[in-house]
């Protein structure tokens, strides 16, 4: 099971930043926050991903709450072509293996 | 461009037949993966290769298998087909087999079962 919750969609307008909000209450204590985007059919995308600071990269920065059990993804001037479905994951450890679990995600609609 | 990839981009196969799904990772990274992606549906983990070696399994049914060679390039094979093996398969792959290595993911082969 997932171990995060996102809304389902979101709709942000062009030239704003998109701020997308992703719970994780049960994350334990060496467990990373990763941010995958999807555009349309394509691979899944890295965007950021952090444990306990905030953290920035060409493409967003990921605000972690000082109890680590949510985050925000924020895309500081969205454009169309950031419209995707934003995957929130805790990469969780599994039988010694650190795999990353997909939720449903958000749909974030960038609209002119 | 991630630097992963697949190939085919496109399968179309009859049921009860056999496939062969190929990944080159990145250049250096000695971890792959594989997911499946139904329609409308999230991302299932497969399996994980690193460095040769069978690290960890997912949801793989019996049918499928898969390997990876001293080259570091994967092979997914799916056999005895079913109509509902049609899917998106990814391969990602990833420098270490650690949490702070993030994976990097192709374009993906659609299968698809008629």
């Amino acid at each position: 099971d997932a171990k995060t919750t996102q809304p389902p969609s979101m709709d942000c307008a062009e030239g704003r930043a998109a701020n997308l909000p992703c719970n994780h209450s049960t994350i334990s204590g060496n467990e990373y926050v990763y941010w995958y985007r999807q555009i349309h059919s394509q691979g899944p995308q890295y965007i950021i991903h952090g444990l306990k600071n905030n953290e920035t990269n060409e493409m967003a920065s990921l605000i972690i709450t000082e109890d680590r059990k949510s985050s925000t993804l924020i895309l500081p001037h969205a454009t169309l072509r950031d419209t995707a479905v934003y995957y929130c994951i805790v990469r969780a450890i599994m039988d010694s293996n650190y795999q990353l679990i997909w939720g449903a995600g958000t749909k974030l609609i960038i609209k002119p | 461009d991630s630097g992963v990839t697949q190939t085919p981009k496109h399968l179309i196969t009859a049921t009860g037949q056999r496939v062969t799904l190929r990944c080159s990772p990145r250049s250096g990274d000695l971890s792959v993966y594989w997911y499946q992606q139904s329609l409308d549906q999230g991302l299932q983990f497969l399996i994980h290769y690193y460095n040769g070696e069978e690290r960890a399994k997912g949801n793989i049914l019996e049918r499928f298998s898969a390997q990876q060679f001293p080259d570091l390039h994967s092979e997914l094979n799916l056999s005895s087909l079913e109509l509902g093996d049609s899917a998106l398969y990814f391969c990602a792959s990833s420098g270490a087999a650690s949490y702070n290595s993030p994976l990097h993911f192709g374009n993906g082969t659609r299968l698809t079962v008629t």
